[in-house]
């Protein structure tokens, strides 16, 4: 069965620099879910989209957006990278009964 | 306050033994859902089981069961017959509502099996 899919698997930045990270999500799941987990730390949920649209906001930065495309993938921008940026990021689909969340493999951002 | 709560931060357990992983967690949601996901140390995110709030018998996933006590709110995981590959952190999670709700996850549980 296909799982959702999460590029990179690894990335370093420097500082003020931007990453771009991409999540393909499980077909027919309509909802996006973007988590960050530092080092050591639970999963914070930073945004999640339903349809294309912003459904919901957590514990996003300013300097962090993300958007869904057509295709339902998601892509998370994060700019001016700070060393406390650095976490695995996670990307998790959904349906409407909110059962089924799947995760992906995760990003791990790393930054110098 | 947290919404989850897990208090264990470190548990071992021997081979073929089982345990239990402690959460509690706090909703003044009726309809609610309870998760509980395993990470080992390569990072993916795995899910072993479900409890929704109106459920009335405990969820079972072969060697996982969930030990629901709705009025103690509380979801401990069971692990039966440990295994060696069980050594990962544990996290409990809470959806609160229905629909299109993110997770709320507690700080995890390191669970290390010893043979």
């Amino acid at each position: 069965a296909a799982g959702v899919i999460q590029s990179p698997r690894h990335l370093i930045k420097e500082k003020r620099e931007t990453a771009t990270l991409k999540c393909y999500p499980i077909p027919r799941h309509d909802t996006v879910y973007w988590y960050q987990q530092g080092p050591g730390q639970d999963p914070q949920f930073l945004i999640s989209f339903y349809e294309k649209m912003q459904s919901d906001k957590g514990s996003i930065p300013d300097r962090f957006s993300a958007q869904q495309f057509s295709d339902y993938h998601s892509e998370l921008n994060m700019s001016s990278l700070e060393l406390g940026d650095s976490a695995l990021y996670f990307c998790a689909s959904s349906t409407q009964d909110s059962y089924g969340y799947t995760f992906g493999s995760g990003t791990r951002l790393t930054v110098v | 306050a947290q919404k989850i709560t897990q208090t264990q931060p470190g548990m071992f357990v021997q081979e073929k033994e089982a345990v239990t992983l402690d959460c509690t967690y706090d909703t003044s949601d009726q309809s609610y859902g309870l998760f509980w996901y395993k990470q080992p140390s390569s990072g993916e995110m795995i899910f072993l089981i479900y409890q929704g709030s109106y459920d009335e018998q405990n969820a079972t996933e072969g060697r996982y069961s969930l030990n629901f006590q709705k009025a103690r709110k509380s979801a401990n995981l069971v692990i039966s017959a440990s295994q060696l590959g069980d050594s990962a952190m544990y996290f409990c999670a809470m959806r609160e509502g229905t629909g299109r709700r993110a997770l709320t996850f507690g700080s995890g549980t390191r669970l290390q099996v010893q043979p």
